[in-house]
């Protein structure tokens, strides 16, 4: 079955630090993989996301993620945190199967604290 | 160009009550999926409409259900109300056309508590 991992729950990082959020997935074609950030009370916003092509993506608020078909992983980085950046991010699978399109397998989150 | 919008933002009801929740979607797209997010989950596909009919559906329950008018917008319904229905809802819309996948852009929410 399709599945969406995120291993970390909770992360606390310095401001300034880099960041790496871990995402695995589960699925038996060429995923569509996306990243979206929730600020407390919000709704969705996309990050970034993966269709095919080059396998490093670029996305809002200078983050990036890069796919690794190898490790089925779809990890999100940014190079150095800002106090801004203290949200909940989801990683998200497109799933073409069970009648529905183009809807989303979403992983369980993961809360990112961020440390003055 | 206008996005998803949802309504209402908050809305608290009892047990056993019944519940109707409203979506637009974004303009030139002709696709609803519904979405309930638990306090502290990733969001759950509930369902999707597709030219005014069911086109998909997550494991939820037939007290779950849903319409989606000629203008793309919908509602969701929920009938007979638990406590574990408390949740933000999302609604999300995309364009189902052509062989490609086409990505979800998602309104602001609802927020449900049951009492």
């Amino acid at each position: 079955a399709q599945s969406v991992t995120q291993p970390d729950i909770h992360i606390t990082v310095s401001e300034g630090a880099s960041l790496e959020l871990r995402c695995n997935y589960s699925y038996g074609a060429t995923p569509y993989l996306f990243w979206y950030v929730q600020s407390p009370g919000q709704g969705l916003q996309l990050l970034l996301k993966y269709f095919s092509g080059d396998t490093l993506v670029q996305g809002i608020k200078g983050f990036e993620a890069e796919f690794k078909r190898s490790q089925s992983s779809f990890n999100l980085r940014k190079p150095s945190v800002h106090w801004s950046d203290a949200a909940e991010y989801f990683c998200a699978v497109g799933d073409q199967y069970g009648g529905a399109t183009n809807k989303l397998i979403f992983g369980t989150g993961t809360l990112l604290a961020v440390q003055p | 160009e206008t996005g998803v919008t949802q309504s209402p933002t908050h809305l608290i009801k009892t047990r056993g009550q019944q519940v109707t929740l409203r979506c637009s979607s974004q303009s030139g797209h002709n696709t609803v999926s519904w979405y309930q997010q638990a306090l502290g989950q990733g969001p759950q596909f509930i369902f999707q409409y597709y030219r005014e009919e069911e086109n998909g559906r997550g494991n939820f329950p037939p007290r779950f259900s849903g319409l989606q008018f000629p203008n793309y917008s919908s509602e969701l319904n929920v009938n007979a109300l638990e406590l574990d229905d408390s949740a933000l809802y999302l609604c999300a819309s995309s364009w189902t056309g052509g062989p490609s996948y086409n990505e979800q852009f998602f309104g602001p929410g609802t927020r449900l508590t049951v009492l």
